[in-house]
């Protein structure tokens, strides 16, 4: 499985754009990126995911780089609501589970 | 929301105990995952279900048996419920197709197996 790395922690002020990092630098040409998210006590939640194209959504912006070996989930103006550990993952068509590595935790200052 | 929820949301049980969680889904959706999560090793696959009656391994599924005799329900079965399978279990279900597929998630059960 094509594996991501990403850094093990950042933070963040509130009301400011937050860009987590995430490289992936064996990815084949049919894997998505997918980023998830588990805030506190809570079970995971989707954010957004893409192929080659840049994406938003109401939640966050996806920025693919031209060769796919790296990606950054763009937070627009962190909330404390944001507050959580991130988790970049590539996903095969032939895939039948998510593999979460250790993920990014986001700590938002006030 | 993805209309997941997952009972009981805390479990005390004793080793060699049977126990069943249990998941409940309201939007028909045809897959259904367990997951297990412990700290240092992430979210593991148990079992998944892609139908009524069907059902597949994953990637810790020993110890554990699963059914799903409707499809709003996938239920998890410790048959003899050990210390190791203390760990909080959550449930998902997919959209979408192959690659694009994402999960969402339930809230959690949170296991202590004494």
């Amino acid at each position: 499985d094509a594996k991501t790395t990403q850094p093990n922690s950042m933070e963040s002020n509130e009301e400011e754009p937050v860009h987590l990092p995430c490289n992936h630098s064996t990815i084949s040409g049919t894997d998505y990126i997918h980023w998830y998210r588990q805030l506190p006590s809570q079970g995971p939640e989707y954010v957004i995911h893409g192929l080659t194209s840049n994406v938003n959504n109401r939640m966050a912006s996806l920025a693919i780089a031209e060769d796919r070996k790296s990606s950054t989930l763009i937070l627009h103006r962190a909330t404390l609501r944001d507050a959580a550990v991130y988790y970049c993952i590539l996903v095969s068509g032939s895939a039948r589970q998510l593999t979460f590595g250790s993920g990014t935790q986001l700590t938002v200052l006030p | 929301d993805a209309g997941i929820t997952q009972s009981p949301r805390h479990k005390v049980t004793e080793t060699g105990t049977p126990v069943t969680l249990r998941c409940h889904q309201t939007e028909n959706h045809r897959y259904m995952y367990w997951y297990r999560q412990d700290p240092g090793h992430g979210l593991r696959l148990i079992h998944y279900s892609y139908g009524v009656k069907d059902t597949d391994k994953g990637e810790v599924s020993d110890g554990y048996s699963v059914s799903r005799s409707k499809t709003e329900d996938f239920l998890l079965t410790l048959e003899s419920a050990t210390s190791s399978q203390t760990s909080v279990y959550f449930c998902a279900i997919s959209e979408g197709r192959g690659a694009r597929e994402t999960q969402y998630f339930g809230p959690g059960t949170r296991l202590l197996v004494l």
